[in-house]
């Protein structure tokens, strides 16, 4: 069974502060990783797709990362506007276009 | 943003008795899913559709019905509301040969049980 796992389940940050957001899976096969942005009240916003191991994707302060087994997602030199929930979700391969998501880290950036 | 609404925004109805969902699509993509999201359990599917009258089921079909009789809307139905049904329902939409593998998600629609 095709599982993600997402740590810490809240983080804190002060405004400028650096940190990382972590991902884990087991999946049979990846096709692909995915990240999304969730602000309250509303639905989840694509952010990043990774494929395999050792890429990297940017957008402004964040930063995707891909291993074998887990993601990470690097905020640099957070502002407030980037306080949202990230979940993080994977499609395994085998024909299904179906998404396994994580419960998600709930971010908050303080001025 | 995708084009993508959902209908109602907020309902709230009473044990025993039938809601249907509504998601329309303006982006002719093939794929549209539904799922629920509830704390401590992050987004979870409920029914798929990859064509029109082609749905499957996905990890918690249990009293859901799904039904898709043209590409731009699919239904979601819950045939006698539970209070275990109370959550929130977002329809997501995708296409493999226009946008990839990633899913773009409607606004959702907060649904009360009582």
């Amino acid at each position: 069974e095709d599982q993600v796992t997402q740590s810490p389940e809240a983080l804190r940050l002060q405004e400028g502060e650096s940190s990382s957001l972590n991902c884990s899976y087991t999946v049979s096969g990846l096709r692909g990783l995915f990240w999304y942005r969730q602000d309250p009240g509303k639905g989840p916003e694509f952010l990043f797709t990774l494929y395999s191991a050792g890429e990297e994707k940017e957008k402004e302060r964040l930063k995707a990362t891909l291993t074998k087994k887990e993601s990470f997602l690097h905020i640099t030199a957070p502002k407030p506007e980037d306080s949202a929930t990230y979940l993080c979700a994977v499609q395994a391969k085998g024909g299904s276009e179906k998404l396994v998501f994580g419960k998600g880290t709930k971010l908050t950036v303080n001025p | 943003d995708a084009g993508i609404t959902q209908s109602p925004r907020h309902k709230v109805t009473e044990t025993g008795t039938p809601v249907t969902l509504r998601c329309h699509q303006t982006e002719n993509h093939r794929y549209m899913y539904w799922y629920r999201q509830d704390p401590g359990h992050g987004l979870r599917l409920i029914h798929y559709s990859y064509g029109v009258k082609d749905t499957d089921k996905g990890e918690v079909s249990d009293g859901y019905s799904v039904s898709r009789s043209k590409t731009e809307d699919f239904l979601l139905t819950l045939e006698s509301a539970t209070s275990s049904q109370t959550s929130v329902y977002f329809c997501a939409i995708s296409d493999p040969g226009t946008s990839g593998m990633k899913q773009y998600f409607g606004p959702g629609t907060r649904l009360t049980v009582l």
